[in-house]
């Protein structure tokens, strides 16, 4: 069936370094990917998205890789800060309908 | 503008019982779509209404069910709770329906005792 994997569980990164965070997918028909940061106690919260047209996508310290040859999605954070601890879910959709979710990567900051 | 609301924040239930939680969505948002979160399959889709109907449902048991009013709320109601069903559970509001506008609330957190 369809699905969304994150190969780390865990990932530490120390303040001011870029992290990245992966993720597969399974679904080649996938159209729509987004990255979401959750906090404790709050529900997800967009971060950046890219369609399949697109290989990379921009955003401020943030930027998204899509290789559609092997479906690998990467979520790239420059300069990382103590806020961005947090757990990151990648989620993939068909024609903008309903999202797979990976089962998300929790990002450590070390100061 | 307000966001998403969800309430309760927090449940506790016993096996068998049922739940009720709500959805209140942005306003002007037509759309609501329900996940369950939990640590072992992460977040799942159970269903979204749009304009009072169910326009899409996920792979979970006719136990779980939902609802939308006039004025865009949304419930969903599980009966004969199991632990199983322990949970986080999100729902999120667009203006049409389009996944790629999710505005999340911060959940309910049921637990099942």
């Amino acid at each position: 069936g369809e699905s969304v994997g994150l190969h780390l569980p865990t990932l530490s990164v120390q303040e001011g370094d870029n992290s990245i965070i992966n993720c597969a997918y399974s679904n080649s028909a996938s159209d729509y990917f987004i990255w979401y940061k959750q906090e404790s106690g709050k529900g997800p919260q967009f971060i950046i998205d890219i369609r399949s047209n697109m290989d990379k996508r921009q955003g401020q310290r943030v930027t998204v890789l899509l290789n559609k040859t092997v479906k690998h999605l990467s979520l790239q954070i420059a300069a990382t800060q103590p806020g961005d601890s947090a757990v990151y879910f990648c989620a993939e959709s068909f024609g903008n309908e309903k999202l797979t979710f990976g089962t998300g990567t929790r990002l450590t900051i070390i100061p | 503008k307000a966001g998403v609301t969800q309430t309760p924040r927090y449940l506790i239930k016993t096996r068998g019982q049922q739940v009720t939680l709500s959805c209140s969505p942005i306003s002007g948002h037509r759309s609501v779509s329900w996940y369950q979160q939990t640590p072992g399959q992460g977040l799942q889709f159970l269903f979204e209404y749009f304009s009072e109907t169910q326009r899409n449902k996920g792979n979970f048991p006719g136990r779980f069910s939902g609802r939308q009013f006039s004025n865009s709320r949304s419930e969903m109601n599980v009966s004969t709770l199991e632990l199983g069903d322990s949970a986080l559970y999100l729902c999120a509001s667009t203006l049409q329906g389009a996944a790629s506008h999710y505005t999340f609330g911060s959940g309910t957190r049921l637990t099942v005792v």
